[in-house]
């Protein structure tokens, strides 16, 4: 299977703490994306990093790619209760056969308590 | 508002009958998807487009069915062959069939029972 697989499967944290969730994969990729979903609602991407990359931020994001053990991680600092959602990652392949697809893991369920 | 718009949001049919998923996206995105999502799992493609008038199977095509006659839209057919319907379905778009993040609409939760 090409689907990533996040762990850990739930976190549960108070606000103010951070959070990370990891992404492992198994073929080679273009990039990995990450998704945030709250209940019942469509996802909204949050970050793209790219092959080449190894860092990326974004506000209180931060994502690390690293393709030699071909995982991911997203770290949410300073939680909130608003950041409760489902995370998903998303790899693009780099193989012509499966261009322009995503593959998504099953997702990492998160809650903050206030 | 540019966006991607699905309908309608709950939609229960009977068992047998076919049942069209509405998707239509105003952002000028070239690459369409439909996702089926069942509870506590991810996001399963069952078909996509790249180009007006073409279009692929994903991993779970068989029983339903796709047209993709306009750039803005594309509809899905969930079949009577289809042997669990029930499920939520999420339609994407995206700028660029091969790089670029996938836009996704609010979904539709299809019950057949």
């Amino acid at each position: 299977s090409q689907q990533g697989e996040e762990d850990p499967q739930a976190l549960s944290i108070q606000e103010g703490e951070n959070a990370t969730m990891n992404c492992s994969y198994k073929t080679s990729i273009n990039n990995l994306q990450w998704y945030r979903q709250n209940s019942g609602r469509g996802l909204v991407h949050l970050i793209l990093i790219r092959s080449n990359e190894r860092e990326k931020h974004s506000g209180r994001l931060r994502v690390t790619l690293d393709t030699s053990k071909k995982s991911s991680s997203l770290l949410i600092t300073a939680s909130r209760a608003a950041d409760t959602a489902s995370y998903f990652c998303a790899t693009a392949s780099d193989r012509g056969s499966t261009l322009g697809r995503l593959y998504f893991g099953r997702g990492t369920q998160l809650t903050v308590w206030p | 508002d540019g966006g991607i718009t699905q309908s309608p949001k709950y939609l229960f049919r009977k068992e047998g009958q076919n049942v069209t998923l509405s998707c239509e996206q105003n952002l000028n995105h070239d690459a369409m998807y439909w996702y089926r999502q069942d509870p506590g799992q991810g996001l399963r493609l069952i078909y996509y487009s790249q180009i007006v008038n073409d279009f692929q199977k994903g991993d779970i095509a068989e029983g339903y069915s796709v047209s993709r006659e306009k750039k803005e839209s594309f509809p899905l057919t969930v079949t009577s062959a289809q042997k669990n319907p029930t499920a939520f379905y999420l339609c994407a778009s995206s700028s660029s069939p091969t790089l670029a993040e996938q836009y996704f609409g609010p979904g539709t939760r299809l019950t057949v029972t």
